[in-house]
């Protein structure tokens, strides 16, 4: 069974750095897939962040991507969110999760995130 | 990027009643199609990938539908536990993906 845990600050100031660190266990990091970030601002729907490959290669979301770094410790088989400049607009609860390609009925390879973290909230508030 | 738009965004149903929700793509995705379901409180979990296969451990109720830009997920007989919010996702474009805005399904 694959876990995976959040961690990092509840609350962060405007205009401060949100730093979000997912733990990985029952599988390696190294040995394949991507990792993702989607966040979730109360009440609404999921937004996707971005995802990280255990190589480093990154995909992010255009609307974030000036603000936004990933990164992956493999000897921790640990990911990492970086947000800079954040404002009450990037409250929310973060989820990480496992991108994997499904192969659907069609033989089409379809990536889904078939495993979540718990999710941590962060609030950002003076 | 592809917009995924899900429509009731909410709906109240009965125990054992059928149950259907729909998703439309603004551009065609094939079959690059997931369903995730969320509780109050915790994470989504997947449901259905690749528009119609069930993921492991998922009951039969729930079968997903569709290609192109319009997408169904039918529950046959609604359960108490299978109320929650239902999300659609496209890994069609590949960066970025997106999701559907969600569909409520509460108990009338």
């Amino acid at each position: 069974q694959v876990n995976l845990q959040e961690s990092g600050p509840g609350l962060v100031r405007p205009s401060e750095t949100l730093s979000l660190t997912c733990s990985v266990s029952g599988y390696s990091i190294s040995s394949g897939y991507y990792w993702g970030w989607i966040r979730q601002p109360p009440g609404k729907g999921l937004e996707w962040i971005g995802n990280v490959y255990h190589s480093g290669k990154t995909y992010y979301s255009l609307s974030l991507k000036s603000r936004v770094t990933m990164s992956v410790d493999t000897s921790k088989n640990q990911f990492s969110l970086k947000l800079t400049s954040v404002t009450a607009a990037d409250t929310a609860e973060y989820y990480c999760a496992r991108l994997v390609p499904y192969r659907g009925d069609t033989s089409v390879y379809v990536e889904a995130f078939d495993f979540w973290g718990h999710g941590t909230k962060v609030t950002v508030s003076p | 990027d592809i917009q995924m738009t899900q429509s009731p965004s909410s709906l109240s149903a009965s125990v054992g009643d059928r149950v259907t929700i729909t998703c439309r793509a603004s551009h065609s995705i094939s079959t690059y199609l997931n369903w995730y379901q969320q509780k109050p409180g915790k994470a989504p979990q997947l449901l259905i990938y690749a528009t119609s296969s069930l993921q492991s451990g998922v009951p039969s109720r729930f079968t997903g539908s569709g290609s192109g830009t319009e997408f169904t997920l039918t529950i046959s007989s609604l359960q108490p536990e299978d109320f929650a919010t239902y999300y659609c996702q496209q890994s069609y474009s590949n960066p970025p993906l997106t999701f559907g805005g969600g569909t409520k399904v509460e108990i009338k």
